[in-house]
């Protein structure tokens, strides 16, 4: 019962490298969420897909993009990695699009930019 | 101004006590309040749910919240060092996908 996993678990990139970010879930879930995680920050949402299809943005998108590559998975990608992108990612996913809808987490990839 | 507020702490108790912790908002429209409990180097998980106002009560844990005051808590009970962590409170409006979170409050709770 694996629920939501993240791979790789920690990255360290140099500025300008780029990489993408892997999830996928287990739980038959239609919503997927990208979040970044900071000091004195809190959860902050990048992109979410609320089905397979869809993609729409969220508060800080600068810098990512998505894809939704079906039901289970779910990637974020850094095109032209930069030192303001060191943050903790989590993915999320529910199994409606819908207000109140509680999330379940990944453990997080901790990524670097050097 | 953010919509949802919290001390970030840290709060050390020790063992046995009672623990209060607490979010404020801004925005009436919100509907649904959760509580997340995030331990180190782990994702969040989800500890409590509470639609609307009211009290809701699971095991040690007691959620309430107060619409008219824009305020929720959440109180732990005969408090474990299990229960250190830090924790997140969460909410939404009927009209959107996505959730607001506080910043967290971390939680030391010493033997």
């Amino acid at each position: 019962n694996a629920g939501v996993t993240q791979t790789p678990k920690f990255q360290v990139l140099k500025t300008g490298q780029s990489m993408t970010l892997q999830c996928a879930q287990d739980m038959n879930h239609n919503s997927m969420y990208w979040y970044r995680q900071d000091p004195g920050m809190g959860l902050r949402l990048i992109y979410y897909s609320a089905s397979e299809g869809t993609t729409d943005k969220g508060e800080v998108p600068n810098g990512y993009n998505v894809s939704r590559l079906n039901k289970r998975e779910f990637s974020l990608r850094l095109e032209s990695a930069a030192p303001s992108q060191t943050s903790v990612y989590f993915c999320a996913s529910t199994r409606q699009p819908e207000a109140g809808s509680p999330l379940h987490f990944g453990n997080g990839t901790r990524l670097t930019v050097t | 101004q953010k919509e949802v507020e919290q001390d970030p702490g840290p709060l050390s108790v020790p063992e046995g006590a009672i623990v209060s912790l607490n979010c404020t908002y801004s925005n009436s429209a919100f509907q649904y309040f959760m509580w997340y409990r995030q331990y180190s180097r782990k994702g969040p998980e989800l500890l409590m749910y509470t639609y609307s106002s009211g009290n809701k009560e699971d095991g040690r844990f007691t959620a309430q919240v107060d619409k008219s005051s824009k305020y929720i808590s959440l109180f732990i009970r005969d408090s474990q060092p299990s229960d250190s962590a830090t924790y997140l409170c969460a909410m939404s409006d009927n009209s959107g996908y996505a959730l607001n979170f506080g910043k967290g409050t971390s939680l030391l709770v010493t033997p």
